[in-house]
Parts: structure tokens; sequence; C-alpha cells
């Protein structure tokens, strides 16, 4: 069965360290990957996307990877802020061939940047 | 700007009841979609519609049914609630299908409480 797998465990990392957060796949064949951020209680935010034919996209101090042999994609936040403290969300298009297809997330990595 | 805006925000039902949920789109955004999630679970696609058809289909329930109207709003509408509906749910728009290639504007939700 298709999987989107992230650490859901909970990341811990001190104010102005990088964090580098992980989504691995199975099962799918994504001509893209997207990467959204959620506060508690609030919609999610998109922040990226990286196309397949695309190994790095960037946009100020966020950077995504998207390695298409190891189905795995690297999201990383540089010189990291308290405000950065969030749930990021992996999300890959399943492809139905409907056209406006869902999303399918993967459950999140939740981020604690410490002062 | 302008964003998606969803109605109501808050949300009581009791079970077996009826609920109907409301969602307007991003001005000029013809394409919406309607993400279920649960307490410390990552959103679930349910439905979406591109110029007011339907497009793709998730996880809804039977019970449920939406529709677009010609101004592109959205309505879901949930019957016979159960105690395990009660969640956040989300609506999305975007502008046209691309294959699904492209970012997804989240609304703020209304949670749903069933009791």
């Amino acid at each position: 069965s298709q999987k989107i797998e992230q650490n859901s465990e909970a990341l811990n990392i001190q104010e102005g360290k990088t964090a580098t957060l992980t989504c691995n796949y199975t099962n799918y064949s994504p001509a893209y990957l997207q990467w959204y951020r959620q506060d508690p209680g609030r919609g999610p935010v998109f922040l990226l996307l990286i196309r397949e034919n695309e190994k790095e996209k960037r946009k100020e101090r966020l950077k995504v990877t998207f390695d298409t042999t190891l189905k795995q994609s690297l999201f990383h936040i540089t010189a990291s802020q308290p405000a950065d403290s969030a749930t990021y969300l992996c999300a890959l298009d399943p492809f139905r061939g409907g056209g406006a297809d869902g999303l399918t997330f993967g459950k999140g990595t939740h981020l604690i940047i410490q002062p | 700007a302008a964003g998606v805006i969803q109605s109501p925000r808050h949300l009581i039902k009791e079970k077996r009841e009826t609920a109907t949920l409301k969602c307007y789109p991003i001005p000029r955004h013809d394409t919406v979609y309607w993400y279920q999630q649960g307490p410390g679970q990552d959103p679930q696609f349910l439905i979406s519609f591109y110029e007011k058809m339907q497009s793709d289909k998730g996880s809804i329930p039977d019970r449920f049914s939406a529709q677009q109207f010609s101004d592109y709003h959205s309505e879901l509408n949930m019957s016979s609630l159960e105690l395990g509906d009660s969640a956040l749910y989300f609506c999305a728009s975007s502008l046209g299908t691309s294959g699904g290639a492209g970012e997804q504007f989240f609304g703020p939700g209304t949670r749903l409480t069933v009791l």
C-alpha cells in the first residue's frame, strides 16, 4: 500500500541551528512533492513544491531536496528561530487521474526550536 | 490578500443530526478540496471539485455529500452524524487543476463536535 513516513515525534533544535526533517514514501511515483506548515488548530500553509526533475529548491531560509531513487525528501530550515516551531507536513499527489487530485499527507513532524 | 473563508468556524451537533459546512474559495480560484483532520491526525482528503464538477474522491463516507456552486463556493453536507465525525474540516482552493501540481490554499477550518 502507499505510505508516507515522517518522524511524528517532536524534533528539538536549538535556535540558530539547521533543522532537517525527513519524508520517506513507498509505492508512489510522484511527479512532485509539497511541504506545508501547520500551527495548532489552523489550516496547513503551503511552503514549497519540488518536481521530480528538480534536485533542490530554496526559498529564503528553507531548502527542500527530492531524491526519487531513495524515495525521500529532506526539508531544511537554516538559522532556525522559535517562530519556526510548528508541525511540518509532507504531501504527495497520488495521481488518481481526476485532475484536481487531493493530497495525501504524512503525519507530520512537530518541530520545536528552543531559545 | 483574500483567503479561503469557511463557515461556521465552530459547530456542535447531536448524533444522527445533519450539518452543512460552507467554503468560499479565494477569488478566481476554480478548484475546491475538502479535508478532514481528526485530533493528532494528518488531514485526510475527502473530495474535490473543478469548475463545479466533482474531480477526485477520497475517503468520504457515503453519509457525506458535497457540491460546488456557480459562484465556486462549495458546501459539504453531512448526515446521520456519528461521534467519530468530530474533527476539523478544512477547505482548500487552487487555480486550475494542473494535474494537482500546485499549491493549495487552506481555510481556517470548521471545528465540528458531535455529542
